[in-house]
């Protein structure tokens, strides 16, 4: 079973819609977690970390639930701009390293 | 902003051949990493580093060896590069605790 788990896709979703991704982790040490976007052939960046409260960037918002070890992103009145893989990542505290999820293809359809 | 600069985007490289891929953060970040990325497998973690002169295997150390001569700059090396070997190389840098890493923008490697 892979530490870091997410459905592929692709999503292909309509421009303006709200679309959902979720992510399952199975390490409970796991601390601390974040979604990274990444475009094709480019590196992955950081978009937003996910908190156990959850939080709202603009548009998005991540959530964790620690109990059921799921971290989700919902991205609201989708843009184009959006089409990318997102990919959930949990951390590890004490060692630091980042375990990727394969991530989730998403394309927006104008 | 994090600047994590990668010294190739692209490299190709004959088998055998002994490979240095560079990679230099301005943050004076303690954390750094190497990672590669291949279609379906995503980014499995190859070697990495707390500080100076520290390393860490990380899931596929096999094949590869890094350095850590000074706190920006953290090296991969191939020994004896192979087929196998090309793939995406990202480099990533960052502090501990709750912030995620940075990452460069990657050297796509080809081994022939």
């Amino acid at each position: 079973r892979k530490e870091v788990e997410q459905d592929p896709g692709p999503f292909n979703v309509p421009e303006g819609a709200t679309v959902a991704f979720n992510c399952t982790y199975s390490n409970s040490a796991s601390q601390s977690f974040f979604w990274y976007r990444q475009d094709c052939r480019k590196e992955p960046k950081l978009l937003m970390s996910v908190y156990s409260s959850g939080n709202e960037d603009g548009r998005f918002t991540a959530q964790l639930n620690r109990a059921s070890q799921y971290i989700s992103l919902l991205i609201r009145d989708s843009k184009l701009s959006d089409s990318a893989t997102y990919l959930c990542v949990a951390k590890n505290f004490g060692n630091e390293k980042l375990t990727f999820g394969t991530g989730t293809r998403l394309t927006i359809i104008p | 902003d994090v600047k994590v600069t990668q010294s190739s985007r692209y490299l190709v490289k004959r088998t055998g051949e002994k490979v240095f891929l560079e990679c230099v953060q301005d943050m004076d970040h303690e954390n750094m990493f190497w990672y590669r990325q291949d279609p379906g497998l995503g980014l499995r973690l190859i070697y990495f580093s707390y500080d100076v002169k520290m390393k860490e295997k990380g899931d596929i150390p096999e094949g590869y060896s890094v350095s850590r001569e000074k706190k920006e700059r953290f090296s991969l090396i191939l020994e004896s590069a192979s087929t196998n070997q090309t793939s995406m190389y990202l480099c990533a840098s960052g502090t501990g605790g709750f912030y995620g890493y940075t990452f460069g923008s990657g050297t796509r490697l080809t081994v022939v």
